[in-house]
């Protein structure tokens, strides 16, 4: 296994909620990176954290917000939730920040939105 | 245009057959090249790094032609646990990875 942990496993809200993810990298990987994977397509990227800062962001609109902290954990937040929200969400770590290294997916959290 | 596309398939193989994926990429100036597996409701897993010199892990071979901007994976001898979604993954150097749609492959008994 990868060593990345993801809670909650399935996650069922209603639009304009707020919804929090939360990713446990593997120790001593400073950058973690959020995709968000709809229905039969791939994961699209939507932020990285690098040593705690937001190091680069995808195509997605300001509600998507994140926070890395020192103990290697991180969240994703989601505020005023839509329905095209639905989606497996998936956190990635990586020992550097640069590209080449290998990022190793945890095992995703499932959100549905009514 | 999509940066990453891939043949979205299905494929179905019968086992044993060889099979090859396809994937072409939009930035030439892309600068590590991968293939990530993905079975059913699971998360991506890396299968192998593709380098310029085409590599080798088993039944599994990966080539990458710079100048065509074009990837391959080719699958040997095809075991019913190949069955998954493959996944080609592109980094443009701008700290993210970016995935084709996947090719779906169904191994036939």
């Amino acid at each position: 296994e990868t060593g990345v942990t993801q809670s909650p496993t399935h996650l069922i809200k209603t639009r304009g909620q707020q919804v929090t993810l939360r990713c446990s990298s593997q120790s001593g990987h400073n950058t973690v990176s959020w995709y968000q994977q709809a229905l039969g397509q791939g994961p699209q990227f939507i932020f990285q954290y690098y040593r705690e800062e937001e190091n680069g962001r995808g195509n997605f609109p300001p509600r998507f917000s994140g926070l890395q902290f020192p103990n290697y954990s991180s969240e994703l937040n989601v505020n005023a939730l839509e329905l095209d929200d639905s989606a497996l969400y998936l956190c990635a770590s990586s020992l550097e920040v640069g590209g080449a290294e290998t990022q190793y997916f945890g095992p995703g959290t499932r959100l549905l939105v009514l | 245009r999509k940066e990453v596309e891939q043949d979205p398939g299905p494929f179905n193989v019968p086992e044993g057959a060889t099979v090859a994926f396809n994937c072409t990429y939009s930035n030439s100036a892309s600068q590590s090249f991968f293939w990530y597996r993905q079975d059913c409701r699971k998360e991506p897993k890396l299968l192998m790094s593709v380098y310029s010199s085409g590599n080798e892990d088993g039944r599994f071979t990966a080539q990458l032609n710079r100048a065509s901007q074009y990837i391959s994976l080719l699958i040997r001898d095809s075991k019913l646990s190949d069955s998954a979604t493959y996944l080609c993954v592109v980094n443009f150097g701008n700290e993210k990875l970016t995935f084709g749609t996947g090719t779906r492959l169904t191994i036939i008994p």
